[in-house]
């Protein structure tokens, strides 16, 4: 069974500080791994990592040797407070397993 | 044109009755998803539709979930017999693939409560 997950579930951080959101996987076909951001209704989204190594625009990284992924956030502001949805787009398809999630709140 | 849609945006009805759910995808898109996502929880996926493939239905929940989609254009999701666990907000998606761009865009979602 395709499955992903993120970890933390929950976080609570204050302004200013730096996180680090998991997202680890097992499939069978993977193609690309998805960071979305969903604040009060339907998720947005964020980018796509396709190939192994460090995506400098978001400075997340792909390891699909290991099969995960890590989405940094830096300087964080308390508009980034929402939940983080990591997903795997499965080769193909157009399936994407989503994982549960992580709640992050940034307090000022 | 406008982004994926949803229909109704809000739901209530009473256990036991039957609830159509409404999704119009971007047109052009050829794939179509639906998930729930319970309060506090993640997506759970529960089926997709491929163009003109059969769908992929083995999120459904239970033989009360069924959805159809005609060719590619809007589909509905249906829950009969309604049970309390079926609260949720119902989040329909559509995608493309261009050479190697990808996109998924989601809907409103809709929130159905069963009181």
């Amino acid at each position: 069974e395709d499955k992903v997950v993120q970890s933390p579930l929950s976080l609570v951080v204050h302004e200013g500080d730096t996180v680090t959101l998991n997202c680890s996987y097992e499939v069978t076909n993977f193609r690309s791994l998805l960071w979305y951001k969903q604040e009060k209704k339907a998720p947005t989204f964020l980018f796509m990592l396709t190939s192994s190594g460090i995506e400098k625009k978001s400075s997340s990284i792909l390891d699909k040797k290991e099969l995960f992924s890590i989405l940094n956030i830096t300087a964080t502001q308390t508009g980034d407070s929402a939940i983080y949805l990591c997903a795997v787009l499965l080769e193909g398809a157009q399936k994407l397993v989503f994982g549960q999630g992580t709640r992050l709140t940034i307090n000022p | 044109g406008a982004g994926v849609s949803q229909s109704p945006s809000n739901k209530v009805t009473e256990k036991g009755k039957d609830v159509e759910l409404r999704c119009d995808p971007i047109s052009g898109h050829t794939a179509l998803y639906w998930y729930r996502q319970r309060l506090g929880q993640g997506l759970e996926f529960l089926i997709y539709f491929q163009g003109n493939s059969a769908p992929d239905k083995s999120g459904l929940p239970s033989d009360r979930f069924s959805a159809e989609r005609t060719g590619e254009s809007v589909s509905t999701l249906t829950i009969q017999r309604t049970q309390q666990e079926d609260s949720a907000v119902y989040l329909c998606a559509s995608s493309f693939f261009r050479g190697a761009r990808y996109e998924q865009y989601f809907g409103p979602g809709t929130r159905l409560t069963v009181t």
